[in-house]
């Protein structure tokens, strides 16, 4: 497995203001991975980080909300911007290892927008 | 598009007993299904995963079953202690898609002692 450090683990942001989440990894890896789990629900994917590329977003996420960056195999960040009451979740980074194959994941930062 | 539905939402059992949760999804060609236990306040942590080619696995006291014919995959944990309670969620991955999950809606596991 790997560890997965995330910051903030939890804030309090205040509307129409931006926010950025790092993830930092123990290891290399190639493919990581941005959730949301709002709250109650289950995880949906927002985007795949590509080291030295854009992230490639699904469908219902835009880059001018969710600005993703990758500047190496063990680090990224997640701003949320211009944040609602509605964008309040945890935000879930992942990593997969075993040549891709087995998806892990960081502790989660709890985000609630007042 | 792809699809996985996960029953039961809410799961109530006396300690010691057995859990069953199961989940189906859309795409024949998935190869790929993870189990995750999510406690309050923290990220979801696999608990086991099995591929295509195998049809059962299991690691102490949770094992998972695999039926490829009617698409469907389950999650059984023995023994059940308190410890236990949390969320569960099953993921699958897709053909054609880069690694990513597309998860179940969860399972709320609450061990009575």
């Amino acid at each position: 497995s790997a560890v997965i450090s995330q910051k903030p683990s939890r804030d309090i942001c205040q509307r129409g203001t931006s926010l950025t989440i790092q993830c930092q990894v123990d290891s290399q890896v190639t493919m990581m991975f941005w959730y949301r789990q709002q709250p109650g629900q289950s995880l949906t994917l927002i985007a795949t980080a590509n080291q030295g590329s854009e992230a490639t977003y699904e469908s219902g996420f835009v880059i001018d909300k969710f600005p993703i960056s990758r500047p190496n195999l063990t680090f990224s960040t997640l701003t949320v911007s211009n944040m609602s009451p509605e964008d309040s979740s945890i935000y879930l980074c992942s990593v997969a290892l075993d040549q891709g194959n087995t998806i892990y994941f960081g502790e989660g930062s709890w985000l609630t927008v007042v | 598009g792809e699809n996985v539905e996960q029953h039961p939402s809410t799961l109530s059992v006396q300690e010691g007993d057995s859990a069953v949760i199961k989940c189906t999804y859309s795409d024949s060609a998935s190869n790929y299904f993870p189990w995750y236990k999510q406690e309050l306040g923290k990220g979801p942590q696999l608990i086991i995963d099995i591929r295509s080619n195998v049809g059962e696995k299991k690691d102490q006291r949770i094992a998972v079953t695999l039926n490829k014919t009617a698409k469907h995959f389950s999650l059984h944990i023995t023994e059940t202690q308190p410890e236990d309670s949390a969320v569960y969620f099953c993921a699958a991955r897709f053909s054609g898609s880069a690694r990513q999950l597309t998860f179940g809606s969860g399972t709320q596991l609450t061990v009575l002692p």
